[in-house]
């Protein structure tokens, strides 16, 4: 079964506005990873949070973690058509083993 | 020059036919990785290796088996393709130790279609 799942599963909004993605989890991870997919294309790695983080922020995104409510979010400030994409939160479930589950993404669109 | 490197891109096979999807890397990680996208489902893990010596089943590895031939080559077969795997399938890349050790670099992606 898989480990995250985000929400919502599509977002729409207009360039300039801030993106905000959430993801579930379900059991006690090491670290929890967000991805970026373009269209058919292969993953990108966007940012690390571990367990023990808060806050992280890189660029125009901020992720936030709790891990009282195995919860995180990721924001996307000051939205770009470029931007455009599905955004997948992964964990690694605390295995050691660095095997990462995914969760089912969410597509997001900016509107020029 | 991509890091990760998968062949071929695009496949049509049918079904009963054995297919090898390969990937190469050359970011000189340990461990690699192969997994599935399917619409609506995320990525689900098929089989991973941690080096030239190790291969371990993911979450889904019935129909599949892998080979690591180097540290830099991993690939996926197909004994007898189905349909219900077609599928977009990726190859990954990660490190040991170190800063970034967790992160996976992800390969284009290999679109396949069973008939």
């Amino acid at each position: 079964s898989q480990q995250g799942e985000e929400d919502p599963q599509a977002l729409s909004i207009q360039e300039g506005e801030n993106a905000t993605m959430n993801c579930s989890y379900k059991t006690s991870i090491n670290n929890l990873q967000w991805y970026r997919q373009n269209s058919g294309r292969g993953l990108v790695h966007l940012i690390l949070i571990r367990s023990n983080e808060r806050e992280k922020h890189s660029g125009r995104l901020r992720v936030t973690l709790d891990t009282s409510k195995k919860s995180s979010s990721l924001l996307i400030t000051a939205s770009r058509a470029a931007d455009t994409a599905s955004y997948f939160c992964a964990t690694d479930a605390e295995t050691g083993a660095n095997n990462l589950f995914f969760g089912t993404g969410t597509r997001l669109t900016v509107i020029p | 020059d991509a890091d990760v490197t998968q062949t071929p891109r695009n496949r049509i096979t049918k079904t009963g036919k054995r297919i090898m999807l390969e990937c190469s890397q050359t970011k000189g990680h340990d461990r690699m990785y192969w997994y599935r996208q399917d619409p609506g489902l995320g990525l689900r893990l098929i089989y991973y290796s941690f080096d030239v010596k190790d291969i371990n089943k993911g979450e889904i590895s019935d129909g599949y088996s892998v080979s690591r031939q180097a540290q830099a080559k991993f690939s996926l077969s197909l004994e007898s393709a189905i349909p219900n795997q077609t599928a977009l399938y990726f190859c990954a890349t990660s490190g040991y130790g170190g800063r970034d050790s967790d992160t996976q670099y992800f390969g284009p992606g290999t679109r396949l279609t069973v008939l």
